[in-house]
């Protein structure tokens, strides 16, 4: 079955720090990715997409690339922000069929000033 | 376009008690999703409907649990004899159909259940 496995955390990081949280996955078939975050008191909320091999997903100054050969979706960011502090999902999707997102276990971010 | 709305946001129960959470959502979406997310894990699938069928169930969904969706617009997870093991935030998503889709979810703000 499909899975997602992503670095446990927390990370905690001072404001304008680099930041990369790793996420690999294993999938029957060719998924679509994602990134979702949740703010604290928020529902999950999506943050970024790719749909096939070598797109980039961004928004909000975070990127992840759809890597193939390595099963990886790593998210980055170049200077992080007191107000990403946040939990981050790596997640996948079947393209076909009932299209059911499977989740990783979720990395807390947390961004000191 | 108001979102996925859940209901009600918390509920606090007995052992052995009934609950029932309600979720809407977003009007032109067909497909309907319920998690489940325990604190520290991601949310993990339980079942899934298209317009009112119910196409699949996780195993996770024990014979406690039921989902409907009546007329394919509101779906209703009902848990009878709740445990203590149920205690989690119960999550709804949906999407749509569309040429483009690539299985994007839109998530409620999620039902927490406390089973004391």
């Amino acid at each position: 079955g499909n899975s997602v496995t992503q670095m446990e955390g927390p990370v905690t990081l001072s404001e304008e720090a680099f930041l990369t949280i790793n996420c690999t996955y294993t999938a029957t078939g060719y998924p679509s990715l994602f990134w979702y975050v949740q703010y604290p008191g928020e529902g999950l909320q999506l943050l970024l997409k790719a749909t096939k091999a070598d797109d980039k997903g961004s928004n909000k100054g975070f990127e992840a690339t759809y890597r193939k050969e390595t099963t990886s979706f790593h998210l980055e960011k170049g200077s992080v922000q007191v107000s990403d502090s946040a939990v981050y999902f790596c997640a996948l999707s079947d393209r076909r069929g009932y299209q059911k997102v499977t989740f990783g276990t979720g990395t807390k971010l947390q961004v000191i000033p | 376009d108001t979102g996925v709305s859940q209901d009600p946001r918390h509920k606090i129960t007995k052992r052995g008690q009934n609950v029932t959470f309600r979720c809407d959502p977003i009007s032109e979406h067909n497909r309907l999703y319920w998690y489940r997310q325990t604190l520290g894990q991601g949310p993990e699938f339980l079942t899934y409907f298209q317009n009112e069928a119910q196409l699949e169930k996780s195993r996770l969904l024990s014979d406690r649990f039921s989902a409907e969706r009546p007329k394919g617009s509101f779906s209703t997870l009902e848990i009878q004899r709740t445990e203590q093991g149920d205690s989690a935030m119960y999550l709804c998503a949906s999407r749509g159909e569309g040429g483009a889709n690539t299985g994007e979810l839109f998530f409620g703000e999620g039902s927490r259940l406390t089973v004391l």
